[in-house]
């Protein structure tokens, strides 16, 4: 079955700390992938996608996160992150010929300041 | 753009009870889904329509919850009777079946507790 794996659970980083989340997906077919953030109790925003074309995604609030087919992964990154980046991180990625998104089990960042 | 609108925001009721959430998605969007977050299960998608049409109901746990779109402005997700392991937030998605875009957009969710 195509699903995503999400391997860190908790992420705990200082105010301008480097951020990298690992994202890998299991192989199968045209591959669509997301990144979602979610803070405290608020609904999933979208940060950025990947359809096709340059494998490297630049998204909203200095998120950016590379596709590399070799290695199945879709990691996300940021090179200074912020408290008010404290969330949980869902790596979604959408089946072929559906539309539905497959969520691996998400990743939560705190940002201490 | 109002965005994808639940309501109630929150509701809390008595086991046995009757429970229905409603969505609204964002006006020209064909394709609707029904997520369910809970700490020990995460985001599971219950069910989604396209063009009102359920396409997959394959998440739905069982036959006490039950999912409408009767229109493309509106649907309900229904739980009878409800029970305390139903208790999480329920988010509604929606999207525009567009090669441009697929992506979902989530309303603010409504948080269950039953009691």
């Amino acid at each position: 079955a195509q699903s995503v794996s999400q391997h860190n659970h908790h992420v705990i980083l200082s105010e301008a700390a480097s951020l990298e989340l690992g994202c890998n997906y299991s192989y199968g077919g045209t591959v669509n992938l997301f990144w979602y953030v979610q803070y405290p109790g608020q609904h999933l925003q979208l940060l950025l996608k990947y359809f096709s074309g340059d494998p490297l995604v630049k998204g909203i609030k200095g998120f950016e996160a590379e596709f590399i087919k070799s290695k199945f992964s879709f990691n996300l990154r940021k090179p200074s992150v912020q408290w008010s980046d404290t969330a949980e991180y869902f790596c979604p990625r959408m089946n072929t010929g559906f539309q539905k998104l497959v969520f691996g089990t998400g990743t939560r960042l705190l940002v201490s300041p | 753009d109002a965005g994808v609108i639940q309501s109630p925001r929150h509701e809390v009721t008595e086991m046995g009870q009757e429970v229905t959430l409603r969505c609204k998605p964002i006006s020209g969007h064909n394709s609707l889904f029904w997520y369910r977050q809970t700490m020990m299960r995460g985001l599971e998608l219950l069910i989604y329509f396209n063009n009102n049409v359920p396409i997959d109901d394959s998440g739905m746990p069982e036959d006490r919850f039950s999912a409408k779109m009767p229109n493309a402005s509106f649907s309900t997700l229904k739980i009878q009777p409800s029970e305390p392991r139903d208790s999480a937030v329920y988010f509604c998605a929606s999207s525009r079946q567009d090669r441009s875009g697929y992506e979902q957009y989530f309303g603010p969710g409504t948080r269950l507790t039953v009691t």
